[in-house]
């Protein structure tokens, strides 16, 4: 069974600081790799996807992937109160596009 | 780009009824959508993949007769919730992938379901 694990949360930190999610998955075969946001009550919306190992930037957020580890993280930086959220890690395995998320885990940004 | 609608945003019936969702790509033709279901405090749960022009695939232990699915064109498909319970009361949440053999899915609003 493919499984997507994400750290149990809650996650808090101060404003300014960096916010690191983890992310661990279970089948070897995965593809892509995605880090959607979703605020109470809102459907999910797309921060980042990677699908090679490294780092890949976009603004405040960082997303790196190490696929020998089976491990894939996002950073914020300089954390904002309105990045307060649901952080779901999602993958995909094969050419059908479906998704495997994980539970997410919940950020919250004190100010 | 990539806007994926849905009505309506919320709804709210009796049991026994049923309802239809709508869920629409806006600025692209989408081969492929799919459809979730998502209970408080629970992750995202795939309900069924949708496929324009042929029959969807649905995910173990969904039913397929009680959410009946239709994609009949590149920009609309539709869940159908027959004969709801309280049980099905959920936030029904629909997405597209922008272009075949790309797996970046956009999700809509989500629709919030409450069956009295």
């Amino acid at each position: 069974q493919k499984e997507v694990e994400q750290n149990s949360g809650p996650l808090s930190v101060p404003e300014g600081a960096i916010a690191s999610l983890n992310c661990t998955y279970s089948d070897r075969g995965s593809q892509s790799f995605f880090w959607y946001r979703q605020y109470s009550g809102k459907s999910p919306e797309l921060i980042m996807s990677i699908y090679s190992n490294g780092d890949k930037e976009d603004g405040r957020f960082t997303a790196q992937l190490n696929k020998a580890s089976q491990y894939v993280s996002l950073l914020i930086r300089d954390s904002q109160p309105s990045d307060s959220a649901t952080y779901l890690c999602a993958v995909t395995t094969g050419a059908n596009s479906k998704l495997t998320f994980g539970k997410g885990i919940t950020l919250s940004v004190r100010p | 780009g990539a806007v994926v609608s849905q009505h309506p945003s919320w709804v709210i019936c009796k049991s026994g009824t049923s309802v239809k969702i709508e869920c629409r790509s806006l600025d692209f033709q989408a081969t492929t959508m799919f459809w979730y279901r998502q209970f408080p405090k629970q992750s995202l749960m795939l309900m069924a993949t949708s496929n324009e022009g042929s029959k969807a695939t649905y995910e173990q232990g969904v039913e397929k007769d009680k959410f009946l699915i239709n994609h009949a064109s590149l920009t609309l498909s539709t869940l159908t919730v027959t004969s709801a319970h309280p049980e099905d009361s959920s936030f029904y949440i629909c997405s597209a992938v922008l272009s075949p053999g790309t797996d970046t899915q956009y999700f809509g609003p989500g629709t919030r379901l409450t069956v009295l």
